[in-house]
């Protein structure tokens, strides 16, 4: 099947600073990437959908300028964790719809702890 | 809008017993439902899904689910337990494919 990459796996950062985290589709192109976040012991959260070329669309009560998308290419889109914040340590992940039931590729997933 | 409740956070079974994991689903109107797996470390992988037709659903590893619209459930179901099923488990549903609600998942634990 396809496979969707995501990288940090996990990171560790300091209060105030940034982190970005990358998704790429490695045999598939992918116009569009959701990037969903998940806090201990709840769900899968969509924060926002991904779209090549464009702006991503939010969902209610995700800060955009908080959380940056930028997905210039058909295979990669990244998030930017800017100014992160000890309430920002979560489990973060994407996933690229692909083929033509547009069946969903997760990444494995970015562990991100802000000290 | 959708919600997708899972009961029960950890489910242990012994190797060889039925597997059974719940999902229900609120919905307006009969949504695309699926089942994922996450295996430590890895991404979430897609177990079956449910959008129209048969309402027993047969995905890989000997999984299966029945969507039962007058119960609004879509339970997971295996007949023998391996140790390779420990795993968490995501219910899910969307309006169609991409936008997808998915439950707190469930931790299934196989004792030998």
């Amino acid at each position: 099947g396809a496979v969707v990459s995501q990288h940090p796996s996990w990171v560790i950062c300091k209060s105030g600073t940034s982190v970005k985290i990358e998704c790429r589709s490695l045999d598939f192109q992918a116009t569009t990437m959701f990037w969903y976040r998940q806090f201990p012991k709840q769900s899968l959260m969509l924060m926002a959908t991904s779209n090549e070329g464009s702006k991503a669309t939010y969902e209610q009560g995700v800060e955009k300028d908080k959380f940056l998308i930028n997905h210039a290419s058909l295979t990669l889109s990244t998030l930017t964790v800017t100014s992160a914040h000890p309430e920002d340590s979560s489990f973060y992940i994407c996933s690229a719809p692909q083929g033509v039931d547009e069946k969903l590729f997760f990444g494995s997933g970015t562990q991100l702890s802000v000290l | 809008a959708q919600s997708v409740t899972q009961l029960g956070s950890h489910v242990s079974v012994s190797e060889g017993a039925l597997v059974l994991l719940r999902c229900n689903y609120s919905s307006s109107v009969p949504p695309y439902l699926f089942w994922y797996v996450q295996y430590p470390n890895q991404g979430l992988q897609l177990l079956l899904k449910y959008t129209t037709g048969a309402t027993l659903v047969k995905g890989i590893n000997g999984f299966e689910a029945e969507f039962k619209k007058s119960e609004t459930s879509f339970h997971l179901t295996k007949p023998s337990a391996h140790m390779s099923d420990a795993a968490e488990y995501f219910c899910a549903a969307s309006g169609g494919y991409q936008k997808v609600t998915f439950g707190t998942g469930t931790k299934l634990q196989v004792i030998p």
